[in-house]
């Protein structure tokens, strides 16, 4: 099973910051199936990126994916105050598993 | 509009059994991969189980052997039936549309609580 690890636990910014979130695979994920959601208190997740680095759509483009392999990362160009949230990141590559997850809080 | 409504939850004691039902609208079930994701209270996501268009079915290591994932055509309805449940089982479960391009979770439901508990 692959295990994803998430970085950090928690992350602390302001409106208008730049967010990174990390997320890295116990091995490598075929052929990039990695993707990011976004849960808000008492919702269901929503897809954000798809394929390590192709929006879903509806996404604006301030939501960003990258990385390759077993490290990927999530930016968040310039935080607005609907994007403070739990990010969580997924690979599909093998079977399927998920990351522990992100808290982005307003500091 | 794209829709799909998880029913089926309650409490129910260590166990006992249980079946969720997800109704689609808007799109096939049968045509699609669908799954099921679990999240217990305050705690991240878990996958549970996915069934393709193709009808394999994979389950999760914790509940393999004692979950079973099924769709109704007729109704357009993703099934989940869970026996022997244990406490730990105790989540809001989420049925989700596999993105036949994405192969992301591209639509979700609004999720059904299941509470194992005497």
């Amino acid at each position: 099973e692959i295990v994803l690890t998430q970085s950090p636990g928690t992350l602390s910014l302001s409106p208008g910051e730049r967010a990174t979130l990390s997320c890295r695979a116990s091995q490598s994920v075929s052929s990039n199936y990695l993707a990011w959601y976004q849960q808000k208190p008492g919702q269901a997740p929503r897809l954000l990126i798809y394929g390590a680095s192709s929006r879903a759509t509806g996404i604006p483009d301030r939501f960003s994916g990258s990385g390759s392999g077993t490290d990927f990362t999530l930016t968040v160009s310039r935080l607005e105050p609907e994007d403070f949230a739990v990010y969580y990141c997924q690979q599909y590559g093998s079977s399927y598993t998920f990351g522990q997850g992100t808290k982005l809080e307003i500091k | 509009e794209v829709q799909l409504v998880e029913t089926g939850g309650g409490l129910i004691q260590p166990g006992g059994s249980l079946r969720l039902s997800c109704a689609a609208s808007g799109l096939t079930v049968s045509r699609n991969y669908m799954s099921w994701v679990r999240q217990a209270p305050g705690k991240g996501l878990e996958w549970v189980s996915v069934i393709y268009s193709g009808g394999n079915t994979y389950f999760a290591a914790s509940v393999k052997g004692r979950f079973t994932i099924s769709r109704d055509n007729s109704k357009n309805t993703l099934f989940l039936e869970m026996n022997t449940l244990r406490a730990e089982d105790t989540a809001v479960y989420f049925c989700a549309r596999v993105g036949p391009t994405s192969f992301a979770f591209d639509l979700w439901g609004q999720g059904t609580m299941v509470t194992v508990s005497s």
